[in-house]
């Protein structure tokens, strides 16, 4: 059982450059969710799902898409990476409630 | 100011000791209480779940909710060097909501 699984665990980006982070579940989870983690910022919510086909926005969404189109992925792509962006990012699936998130190892991505 | 307060420390205590870490927040609707425990270069992992005010043990563990005060703490008694780790408190509005809103972790350092 590999629950949460990220890829890459590392990028460097160039300013400009767009990618894709990948996060897979095995768990049939319905809830999805993005995190980027900066110092002194803690978890900060990028984009969530709750299902196959549903996104919404989170507390900082800009410069970030999503799409849920099975209920095992859910990646997120930079448009047009900015120093900004310099960050760790975590995927998460579960529910935030009782059983809480299981979370990812994380993606550290520095843009450059 | 944000929703979520937390000491980012570093908390520093010597084996043995009772560790206390608290949270304060600000929006009244939270209902749902969470500790996450996270080690260096790793995802975080849910430690405790509490639902409205009240106390919950486990184990060396208990949280407490005081929403009077809109106050949360986590103690851990008898610490050990392998709980040294960040501890970062998340509350929800709803159970099924995925706006999960994070504290920004205190960090904690267990010395033998």
């Amino acid at each position: 059982n590999a629950g949460v699984t990220q890829t890459p665990k590392f990028q460097v980006l160039k300013t400009g450059q767009s990618m894709t982070l990948q996060c897979a579940q095995d768990m049939n989870h319905e809830y999805m969710s993005w995190y980027r983690q900066d110092p002194g910022m803690g978890l900060r919510l990028i984009h969530y799902s709750v299902g196959a086909g549903i996104t919404d926005q989170g507390e900082v969404p800009n410069g970030y898409n999503v799409s849920r189109s099975t209920t095992e992925d859910f990646p997120l792509r930079l448009l047009s990476a900015a120093p900004s962006q310099t960050s760790v990012y975590f995927c998460a699936s579960g529910s935030p409630g009782r059983h809480g998130y299981t979370f990812g190892s994380g993606t550290r991505l520095t843009v450059v | 100011q944000k929703e979520v307060e937390q000491d980012p420390g570093p908390l520093s205590v010597p084996e043995g000791a009772i560790v206390s870490l608290n949270c304060t927040y600000s929006n009244s609707a939270f209902q749902y209480f969470m500790w996450y425990r996270q080690y260096s270069r790793k995802g975080p992992e849910l430690l405790m779940y509490t639902y409205s005010s009240g106390n919950k043990e486990d184990g060396r563990f208990t949280a407490q909710v005081d929403k009077s005060s809109k106050y949360i703490s986590l103690f851990i008694r008898d610490s050990q060097p392998s709980d040294s780790a960040t501890y970062l408190c998340a509350m929800s509005v709803a159970y099924n909501t995925d706006k999960l809103i994070f504290g920004t972790g205190t960090r904690l350092q267990v010395f033998p």
